[in-house]
């Protein structure tokens, strides 16, 4: 059974204190690794796919990086408007390939 | 930009009344997705379709049904709503397998059910 684990479940942040959000995962096959951003009482927005070990993606102060048991999420001098709720997805081989696995995620809280 | 929406933002319904909660993706995706979202739980997945009039299973099916008549559109259906289905309910779509299936997410609903 594909799994996701994220940690920590929460972090609070200083403005431009950088940090990472981690996110492991066990999947048979790995067709691809997602992560998102949900603000409260929102639906969560995509930010980036990674498909195999290596492979980095940056966007603005984020950059996600990709082993073949975990992912980082790399927040580079955060600010306030980058707290949110960050997701980890992963998409394998097992009862169809459709699906995604969520992690819990971890509660991002940057304080001015 | 893809653009997924949802009928309602909040909705509130008594026990045992049938809910609808409709969803829209602009985008010409194959798949559409219905979870629920609660505190500690996570996203569970109830329903996907792949296809127009095809349905499947997710992890938490009970007490749902879904219908797809129409590419662009998936209602999820609670036949006789009850007080443990309070919850958000959010929408997503996405391509087929392959490169670049990332799953777009609409608002969502937020239901109480009381």
């Amino acid at each position: 059974e594909d799994q996701v684990t994220q940690s920590p479940e929460a972090l609070r942040l200083q403005e431009g204190e950088s940090s990472s959000l981690n996110c492991s995962y066990t999947v048979s096959g790995l067709r691809g690794l997602f992560w998102y951003r949900q603000d409260p009482g929102k639906g969560p927005e995509f930010l980036f796919t990674l498909y195999s070990a290596g492979e980095e993606k940056e966007k603005e102060r984020l950059k996600a990086t990709l082993t073949k048991k975990e992912s980082f999420l790399h927040i580079t001098a955060p600010k306030p408007e980058d707290s949110a709720t960050y997701l980890c997805a992963v998409r394998g081989t097992q009862g169809g390939s459709e699906k995604l696995v969520f992690g819990k995620g971890t509660k991002l809280t940057v304080n001015p | 930009d893809v653009k997924v929406t949802q009928s309602s933002r909040y909705l509130v319904k008594r026990t045992g009344e049938k809910v609808f909660l409709e969803c829209v993706q602009d985008m010409d995706h194959e798949n559409m997705f219905w979870y629920r979202q609660d505190p500690g739980l996570g996203l569970r997945l109830i329903y996907f379709s792949y296809d127009v009039k095809m349905k499947e299973k997710g992890d938490i099916p009970e007490g749902y049904s879904v219908s797809r008549e129409k590419k662009e559109r998936f209602s999820l259906i609670l036949e006789s709503a009850s007080t443990n289905q309070t919850s958000m309910y959010l929408c997503a779509s996405s391509r087929l397998a392959g490169a670049g299936n990332e799953q777009f997410f609409g608002p969502g609903t937020r239901l109480t059910v009381l």
